[in-house]
């Protein structure tokens, strides 16, 4: 166990609708990332927060967005959902901000759009 | 494109023998990581080396890096079947803070 939890474990839903990915990193983590991980694109970076502050930006669509919140939790929100968007979602923390820190990962959530 | 590609993208082999994945990668670095990714789970960090350092060793694990191939291998000495899983390399680019993934080498120790 990581220390790492996202909710919910799955989520279905129909194209065209909004989800929201919620995220709590360890205990004393002060930085959040975000990861989309699918058969064909593999494991793609998304985003990072550190300590409530946007730090780096990945592949992230303009239908995604995310935030960090003062209790340190993040949301992932994906809007106008495509089929393509089916993928695991993970989060991972890291105590800082810094490029040398391991990330440890969340259980991740598997949307499934239909 | 993703910045590491894994070779093999899949290996199998008898409990006890060593496994050997190798991860190029395309520009400068800062630091390259290893993670372990069972089945549908999370990533686990397995090990981190920095640009500067050429080798590393964590209990079975063993990591080299080569800058200027731009390269770095993962060797896994007396494998177990609880090794079987995909392993990553993640390496960091020098501008930037952001994390690239390969694609993966799916390992099957057989017992």
């Amino acid at each position: 166990d990581s220390g790492v939890t996202q909710t919910p474990k799955h989520l279905i839903t129909a194209t065209g609708q909004r989800v929201t990915l919620r995220c709590s990193p360890r205990s004393g983590d002060l930085s959040v990332y975000w990861y989309q991980q699918s058969l064909d694109q593999g494991l793609q970076f998304l985003i990072q927060y550190y300590n409530g502050e946007e730090r780096a930006k990945g592949n992230i669509l303009e239908r995604f967005s995310a935030q960090q919140f003062p209790d340190l939790h993040s949301e992932l929100n994906l809007s106008s959902l495509e089929l393509g968007d089916s993928a695991l979602y993970f989060c991972a923390s890291s105590a800082r901000g810094g490029i040398y820190n391991e990330q440890f990962f969340g259980p991740g959530t598997r949307l499934t759009v239909l | 494109s993703q910045q590491g590609e894994e070779d093999p993208q899949a290996l199998s082999i008898q409990e006890g023998e060593n496994a050997t994945m190798n991860c190029s990668y395309k520009t400068s670095i800062n630091n390259l990581q290893w993670y372990r990714q069972n089945s549908g789970r999370g990533l686990v960090h397995l090990i981190l080396i920095r640009s500067n350092e050429r080798e590393k060793h964590s209990g079975r694990l063993r990591v080299t890096l080569d800058t200027s191939k731009k390269s770095s291998s993962l060797l896994i000495t007396a494998s177990r079947a609880a090794d079987t899983a995909s392993y990553f390399c993640a390496t960091v680019i020098n501008t930037g803070n952001q994390f690239y993934f390969g694609t993966g080498t799916s390992l099957t120790v057989i017992p």
